[in-house]
C-alpha cells in the first residue's frame, strides 16, 4: 500500500522562476494538505484540499502561491516567480476523513520537497 | 487561532537516560498528536490523544493529556540512538478545519 509520494523531491530555482511541486495522495485518501518547514523551524500548515475544492487556504501568502487538487492527478503547489525566502521543505499529507475524531483523520505525511532557490 | 508552546527545543541525553518533551496552552484543547521527524525525514504520527487526563504507551513512549486539556508530554524511558529526531505536538482542527497547528518541536540527541 503506497504512502503519500511527492515529486521532486529536491527542487532547484533561480529567483523569478516557477516552482511546481506534485502530490500524489495514499490510495482512497481524498484530503490534502500542505505545509512548510523552514530550516530549524515547525511546520507551518498552508492548505487544505479536497477533490476539486480548496476548504482552508489561511496558510497561503496572498500571492504568488497557488494550490490545486484536480479530479484526476495530483495535487499540485504552484510557486510563481520564486525568491530566496522560499527556500524550504514543502510536505504534503493525506487522510482519509476529517472531523470524525477517529483514526480515520490521520494526516499521513510524504517525504517532501526540498526547494533550493538560488 | 490556537497555539501550543512546546520546551525544551534541545535535549542531550546520554544512552538509557530518559527524556521528556513538553506541550502546553492556554486554552483548552480539543485533542492533541503527536509526531516525529527523523532528520532529513518527514513526520511520522505517532498518537492522538482526545480525553481529559488520557495516558496511553507504545512500548518506551508514554503519552498523556493533562486534566484541564491544556498540556500534553511526550516521555520516553531508557532512550535508544534510534530515537533520535525532531518530537512535534500538534492540534487537530479548532477554529480552522482540517489544520494541523505544530509546535516548534523538541530536537533530541542521543549519545551513545
Amino acid at each position: 500500500n503506497a504512502g503519500v509520494m511527492q515529486n521532486p523531491r529536491h527542487l532547484v530555482r533561480r529567483r523569478g522562476q516557477e516552482a511546481r511541486l506534485r502530490c500524489s495522495p495514499m490510495k482512497g485518501h481524498s484530503h490534502v494538505y500542505w505545509y512548510r518547514q523552514l530550516p530549524e523551524e515547525g511546520l507551518k500548515f498552508m492548505v487544505y484540499l479536497q477533490k476539486e475544492n480548496i476548504i482552508d487556504e489561511s496558510g497561503m501568502p496572498k500571492e504568488r502561491f497557488s494550490a490545486e487538487f484536480p479530479k484526476e492527478g495530483p495535487s499540485i503547489l504552484r510557486i510563481q516567480q520564486v525568491v530566496r525566502g522560499d527556500s524550504a521543505a514543502y510536505f504534503c499529507a493525506s487522510s482519509l476523513t476529517w472531523g470524525l475524531a477517529s483514526n480515520t483523520d490521520t494526516q499521513y505525511f510524504g517525504p517532501g520537497t526540498r526547494l533550493t532557490v538560488l | 487561532g490556537q497555539q501550543v508552546m512546546q520546551i525544551p527545543q534541545y535535549q542531550h541525553v546520554q544512552e538509557g537516560e530518559d527524556f521528556t518533551t513538553y506541550c502546553n496552552s492556554s486554552t483548552t484543547l480539543s485533542n492533541i498528536q503527536w509526531y516525529k521527524q527523523r532528520p532529513g525525514g518527514h513526520p511520522v504520527f505517532l498518537i492522538q490523544l482526545v480525553k481529559s487526563g488520557e495516558v496511553k504507551k507504545q512500548k518506551r513512549l508514554t503519552f498523556q493529556f493533562g486534566e484541564a486539556k491544556k498540556n500534553s508530554s511526550l516521555h520516553i524511558t531508557a532512550t535508544q540512538t534510534t530515537d533520535v529526531g525532531t518530537y512535534f505536538c500538534a492540534l487537530a482542527g479548532g477554529t480552522s478545519y482540517g489544520k494541523l497547528t505544530f509546535g516548534q518541536g523538541t530536537i533530541l540527541t542521543v549519545h551513545p
